[in-house]
């Protein structure tokens, strides 16, 4: 049983489009991060959130943090193809050690 | 280029070898660490050290050795290999203890073992 739970496992848009994806669990995490993975590559940080609610917007994504900390959601405003890739979150209670979620593959097409 | 440089990139081997990868970080990190990226791309927790020492050690098979001869470097050796032991291996840094509110783990590009 994982931890963080992410949704839709794969996802196939058009240039243009919009999408959210979903990150969620049972616990109460104190901060949740988000990355993204191109192939061949390692994870890279787009964020953190660390307040309940709290949203953060960078360039075409949006995170949001749930008001209970045990979700969050990225909306990519729209969508190209360099959006290409996995996208991970990853659950923190104590900054001590993050658990990720399996990932969402975002296929973005010209 | 600051990064985080782990070779080789990809290994390919036979079962019950043994085989080892480095890791080396010129970011100043305190903090390194091994991670596995499974078929389905699940990424788990292996070891963490900080400065040298063992910090977080997940259950993972004694046939697994990290080793941190400095702060800056963090190899593994694996012994004795299995056919579920390929994966994607990823070695990482972070600042201080761990990831913080402001900033995140700074990932190598992976080593992508096949045992055969």
């Amino acid at each position: 049983t994982q931890l963080l739970e992410q949704s839709p496992q794969f996802l196939s848009i058009q240039e243009g489009e919009n999408l959210t994806v979903y990150c969620n669990s049972s616990s109460v995490f104190s901060s949740l991060q988000w990355y993204r993975q191109e192939p061949g590559e390692g994870p890279v940080l787009l964020v953190t959130v660390v307040t309940g609610g709290e949203v953060k917007k960078l360039k075409r994504l949006t995170f949001q943090f749930g008001d209970a900390r045990k979700d969050s959601s990225l909306h990519i405003t729209a969508a190209q193809p360099g959006d290409t890739g996995l996208y991970l979150c990853a659950g923190t209670y104590n900054f001590n050690k993050f658990y990720f979620g399996s990932g969402t593959k975002l296929n973005v097409k010209p | 280029d600051t990064a985080v440089s782990q070779t080789p990139k990809y290994l390919v081997t036979q079962m019950g070898n043994d085989k080892s990868i480095k890791c080396e970080q010129n970011l100043g990190h305190d903090t390194m660490y091994w991670y596995k990226q499974d078929s389905k791309k699940f990424l788990k927790i292996m070891f963490s050290y900080n400065n040298k020492e063992l910090i977080i050690n997940e259950t993972v098979p004694n046939r697994f050795s990290p080793k941190s001869p400095d702060k800056a470097h963090l190899n593994l050796h694996i012994n004795s290999l299995e056919l579920g032991d390929s994966a994607v291996y990823f070695c990482a840094s972070s600042q201080d203890g761990g990831p913080g509110p402001n900033y995140g783990y700074t990932f190598g590009s992976g080593t992508r073992l096949t045992v055969v």
